[in-house]
């Protein structure tokens, strides 16, 4: 079975450019994650969504960072515009939803974002 | 709020040496706990749990043990390899909410 499928796998921009990254979960996982991973830090969450709804996007800075999850399925984790500081490693994770504990998540590889 | 906290790396050790990775938490109610294992360029992968007090998760010869009264579920093998070097992260989770640690880098030697 296929894991978590991130693309692209490394991304270089210059500063106040858009990038975008996508997320294909495990086929039939219908709870997908964004986190943000900095040098030398654990993985902090940045949305999660249930299905097509984003149920906790508390920690998404909204004024240029989006998501969208279309038909419930690929995600897609946007930037506009990219700042220095958001140089990092943007994991995207899926899940089925189940009873509390009994969930696992799996992570994918990560897209790698060095902004310039 | 809740908080995971790891030992400092970097942890070295020759191979066959015996591991510990020490790990608390600051959690309300009652969390799961994981141990996550990220080999260099790769994302996260899951390396064992605990879901409830007095539960030991154990996978590849490693196993940790989830003490309430403690409020710790420290890493431990056995022997290492050297395939064992990667980033070990802690987490906790609450109501579907993962929070990590920030990583401990274990690197074995020959």
């Amino acid at each position: 079975e296929a894991g978590v499928v991130q693309s692209p796998r490394y991304k270089i921009i210059e500063k106040k450019q858009p990038v975008a990254f996508w997320c294909n979960p495990i086929s039939g996982h219908n709870t997908l994650y964004w986190y943000l991973q900095n040098l030398g830090q654990g993985p902090e969450l940045l949305i999660r969504y249930e299905n097509e709804e984003a149920v906790d996007d508390s920690q998404l800075p909204k004024d240029r960072f989006s998501a969208e999850r279309l038909k419930g399925v690929d995600s897609t984790l946007k930037i506009q515009p990219a700042e220095l500081g958001d140089s990092a490693v943007y994991l995207c994770a899926s899940s089925l939803s189940g009873r509390e504990g009994q969930e696992t998540q799996y992570f994918g590889p990560g897209t790698r974002l060095l902004v310039l | 709020g809740n908080s995971v906290t790891q030992m400092e790396g970097p942890v070295t050790l020759s191979e066959e040496a015996f591991l510990t990775i020490n790990c608390t938490y600051t959690a309300t109610g009652y969390p799961s706990l994981f141990w996550y294992v990220q080999y260099p360029g790769e994302g996260l992968q899951l390396l064992l749990k605990a879901t409830k007090a007095d539960d030991k998760g154990s996978n590849k010869g490693f196993e940790a043990t989830y003490r309430k009264e403690t409020t710790s579920f420290h890493l431990e093998k056995g022997s290492v390899q050297v395939s064992d070097s990667a980033v070990y992260f802690c987490a906790l989770k609450r109501y579907s909410t993962l929070t990590f640690g920030k990583g401990t880098m274990l690197l074995v030697s020959p």
